[in-house]
């Protein structure tokens, strides 16, 4: 199976401060990543899907990049809302695998 | 709207079975393919199982292969998840995805349901 570690494991931060995570595969996923925010009590949630592209309707303040094996997720300003769990999700291969998951607080 | 409600979750002795159910609505769950993703309390995310969407043979993990089947009703909407030999690892919340983007192989999960607890106790 491709492992997906994800750092850090927890992050806090300012509202309106930029955030970074980071998600790195095992092997080359090319660019067959997604990345979900999950709130507390509540399903994941879509973000965005092949490595960069948004999901409709998700605020523009989240980006993604990367390909290969190194991939970050970005929030350009945060804001309270976004205070979830997020987490990376390979699906090069037939048995996807998701990162360990990043903790995001408010500080 | 596009829906997926998972139910026949609930408490079940070490070595029994249980069947969990996903209802489509809002789009047809025959041209899609669907999975199943189980997150024990407090832990991280794990894929389970898929099924295509002719309700061919699935893929499995490795955790709950020879254990776990799916199946599907495309006449229903319905896709279920067949779970025999439970253990207590196999406590979690238990989630049914579509897959939205493919790499050809699998993809992403563009909509969750809302999770039906398993609990795996004597």
């Amino acid at each position: 199976d491709i492992q997906m570690t994800q750092s850090p494991s927890t992050l806090s931060a300012s509202v309106g401060e930029r955030v970074t995570i980071t998600c790195r595969a095992s092997h080359s996923i090319n660019s067959w990543l997604a990345w979900y925010q999950q709130k507390p009590g509540t399903a994941p949630e879509l973000l965005i899907h092949q490595a960069s592209t948004l999901k409709i309707g998700v605020p523009s303040r989240f980006s993604g990049s990367g390909s290969g094996t190194e991939f970050t997720l970005t929030i350009s300003s945060l804001q309270p809302d976004d205070v979830a769990i997020y987490y990376c999700q390979q699906y090069h291969s037939y048995s996807p695998t998701f990162g360990q998951g990043t903790k995001v607080e408010i500080k | 709207q596009v829906q997926l409600v998972e139910s026949g979750g609930g408490v079940v002795q070490p070595g029994g079975s249980l069947r969990l159910s996903c209802a489509a609505s809002g789009f047809p769950l025959s041209i899609y393919v669907m999975h199943w993703v189980r997150q024990a309390p407090g832990k991280g995310l794990e894929w389970m199982a898929v099924i295509p969407s002719d309700g061919s043979s699935g893929n499995y993990a490795d955790s709950v292969k020879g254990r776990f089947t799916v199946s599907r009703d495309n006449s229903k909407n319905t896709q279920y998840l067949q779970m025999d030999s439970l253990t207590a690892e196999d406590t979690a919340i238990y989630y049914c995805a579509r897959e939205g983007h493919s790499s050809g192989k699998c993809g992403d999960f563009d909509i969750w349901g809302q999770g039906t607890m398993v609990s795996v106790s004597s």
